[in-house]
C-alpha cells in the first residue's frame, strides 16, 4: 500500500519568514495530493491540492510543488503569520480509488 | 448546522461500557469515513462507506462496529474498548470515491477510555 512520509515533525519560524514542509510517497499510481491544516482543537481543513499532471500550484501565500519522478511534494508558505500556526498534513491518493494516506503531520509555530 | 457534524464532542467511557458516536453530513455527499487520530501518528482510516455500503474495513478490531443507515448518517458503535483506543475520532465525507474528491471532516469526538 501507499506510504507517506512527512518532514519535519515540528517547525518554528519567525513571523514573515517562509515555511517549507516536505512529503514523499511510495505508490507511483498516486495522482492526487491534498494538504490539510488542523488548528488546535479544530477539524482538518483542505487548504490546497495538486494533481499529478501539474508541477506547481499557488493560492496567495501558499504553494505546492510536485515532483512525480522523485515522488515528493512540498508545501510552501510565504510571509508567515501567527494564524498560520497549526498542524499541516500532506496526503496522497490515487489508483482511481478514494483511499487517502496521510503523513504524520507537521506542527508549525509562527513566532510573532 | 452545515457541513459535517459529530456528537458527542467528548466522551469518557469505561472498558465495559457500550457507547455510540454519531456523524451527520449536510453536503449531499455519497461517501463517508471514520478515521482515528492519535498523538504522533498519521490519521488512520478505519472504515469507508459509499451509498450506505461498506467498501473498506482497514483491519479494525471488532470492538468497533460501524453503521450507515443512509448516505447522510454514520455511526460508530463502541464496546469493550481498551485504554489504547483513546483518541480523536474523525468523521469525513466526500462526493464520491474518486481519488480527487475532497474529504470534508467533522470536528471529531475526543474519546477517553478508562
Amino acid at each position: 500500500g501507499e506510504n507517506v512520509e512527512q518532514h519535519p515533525s515540528t517547525l518554528s519560524v519567525q513571523e514573515g519568514d517562509s515555511a517549507v514542509i516536505k512529503c514523499t510517497y511510495s505508490d507511483s499510481a498516486s495522482n492526487y495530493f491534498p494538504w490539510y491544516k488542523q488548528e488546535l482543537g479544530k477539524r482538518p481543513q483542505l487548504i490546497i491540492d495538486i494533481r499529478s499532471n501539474v508541477g506547481e500550484k499557488k493560492d496567495q501565500r501558499i504553494a505546492v510543488t510536485l515532483n512525480k519522478t522523485a515522488k515528493h511534494f512540498s508545501l510552501h508558505i510565504t510571509e508567515t503569520q501567527p494564524e498560520d500556526s497549526a498542524v499541516y498534513f500532506c496526503a496522497a491518493s490515487g489508483g482511481g480509488y478514494q483511499k487517502v494516506t496521510f503523513g504524520i503531520g507537521t506542527k508549525l509555530q509562527v513566532i510573532p | 448546522e452545515t457541513g459535517v457534524t459529530q456528537t458527542p464532542r467528548h466522551l469518557v467511557m469505561g472498558m465495559t461500557n457500550k457507547k455510540s458516536l454519531k456523524c451527520e453530513q449536510h453536503l449531499g455527499h455519497n461517501a463517508m469515513y471514520w478515521y482515528k487520530q492519535s498523538a504522533k501518528k498519521p490519521l488512520e482510516l478505519m472504515f469507508v462507506y459509499n451509498f450506505k455500503e461498506q467498501t473498506e474495513n482497514n483491519s479494525v478490531p471488532s470492538r468497533f462496529s460501524p453503521e450507515c443507515p443512509n448516505s447522510s448518517h454514520l455511526f460508530l458503535h463502541l464496546h469493550t474498548l481498551q485504554p489504547e483506543d483513546s483518541a480523536l475520532y474523525l468523521c469525513a465525507s466526500s462526493q464520491g470515491l474518486a481519488a480527487t474528491d475532497t474529504q470534508y471532516f467533522g470536528p471529531g469526538t475526543r474519546l477517553t477510555v478508562l
